[in-house]
C-alpha cells in the first residue's frame, strides 16, 4: 500500500460525457502527478500540481483539466469523452526534492 | 532527460538473482537513475534510485558503472511476485517542480518456477 488513494476504481461511461477522478496523496506530500496508461501509448505524464499550483504539463488534452485543493487532494476532470480516452489513470505523490513518486492503484476508465 | 534502452523481456528462475540492464549513454552529470516496476495493471512501484554510487535497499541493488553510461538493477533472490515490467528512468531532480517521470517500454521480467 503506497498510501495514495484513488476513487473510483472503475468507471464506465458513454462518449460525450464528463467524469471526475479523485486522488488523495500520501500524508505530507505536496506534489500530485497524473498519468495516463493506454494500451497503445504506455504510461504518459499528464500534469503536476504542487501545493495547489500547477507546476508542469505533459501531453494533456484541452478537454482534460485538473486541480489541487487546499487539503492537497486532487481531481482530474475529463470531458467530451471519446473512445480513445479509455485507459488507466494513475495519480502519484511525492514530497522530497529528490522526488521518488508513490503511485495509487489507478482508476480504470472505459468509454463506450 | 536522457533516453534509456532496456531489453524488451527477460526470464529468471525463481530463487536466482535477476539482473536487469539499462543503457543511458547520454546521461548528464546531474541526472539520477530511477527504477520503478509495474505488476500487471497496478500502480507503478518505486524501487531504488542513484546518482553515482551503488545503492542497496530492502528490495534491490543498483549498480551504476563508473562512466554512468549504464546501470544494472539486481533483485537478489527473485520470487514469482517479482514478475513485472521494470522501468529504468533517468532524470534531473528539481525542487518539486517538473519532476515528471518519462516511462519507456521497460523490461518485462518473467520469474519462472
Amino acid at each position: 500500500d503506497s498510501g495514495v488513494t484513488q476513487t473510483p476504481k472503475h468507471l464506465i461511461t458513454a462518449t460525450g460525457q464528463r467524469v471526475t477522478l479523485r486522488c488523495s496523496p500520501r500524508s505530507g506530500d505536496l506534489s500530485v502527478y497524473w498519468y495516463q496508461q493506454s494500451l497503445d501509448q504506455g504510461l504518459q505524464f499528464l500534469i503536476q500540481y504542487y501545493n495547489g499550483e500547477e507546476r508542469a504539463k505533459g501531453n494533456i488534452l484541452e478537454r482534460f483539466s485538473a486541480q489541487q485543493f487546499p487539503d492537497l487532494h486532487s481531481e482530474l476532470n475529463l470531458s467530451s469523452l471519446e473512445l480513445g480516452d479509455s485507459a488507466l489513470y494513475f495519480c502519484a505523490s511525492s514530497m522530497s526534492r529528490v522526488g521518488e513518486q508513490y503511485f495509487g492503484p489507478g482508476t480504470r476508465l472505459t468509454v463506450t | 532527460d536522457a533516453k534509456t534502452t532496456q531489453p524488451t523481456s527477460m526470464d529468471c528462475a525463481e530463487g536466482r538473482a535477476a539482473n536487469l540492464p539499462c543503457n543511458h549513454s547520454t546521461i548528464s552529470g546531474n541526472e539520477y537513475v530511477y527504477w520503478y516496476r509495474q505488476i500487471h495493471s497496478q500502480g507503478p512501484q518505486y524501487i531504488i534510485h542513484g546518482l553515482k554510487n551503488n545503492e542497496t535497499n530492502e528490495m534491490a541493488s543498483l549498480i551504476i558503472t563508473e562512466d554512468r553510461k549504464s546501470s544494472t538493477l539486481i533483485l537478489p533472490h527473485a520470487t514469482l511476485r517479482d514478475t513485472a515490467v521494470y522501468y529504468c528512468i533517468v532524470r534531473v531532480s528539481k525542487n518539486n517542480a517538473g519532476n515528471m517521470l518519462t516511462f519507456g517500454g521497460g523490461t518485462r521480467l518473467m520469474v519462472k518456477p
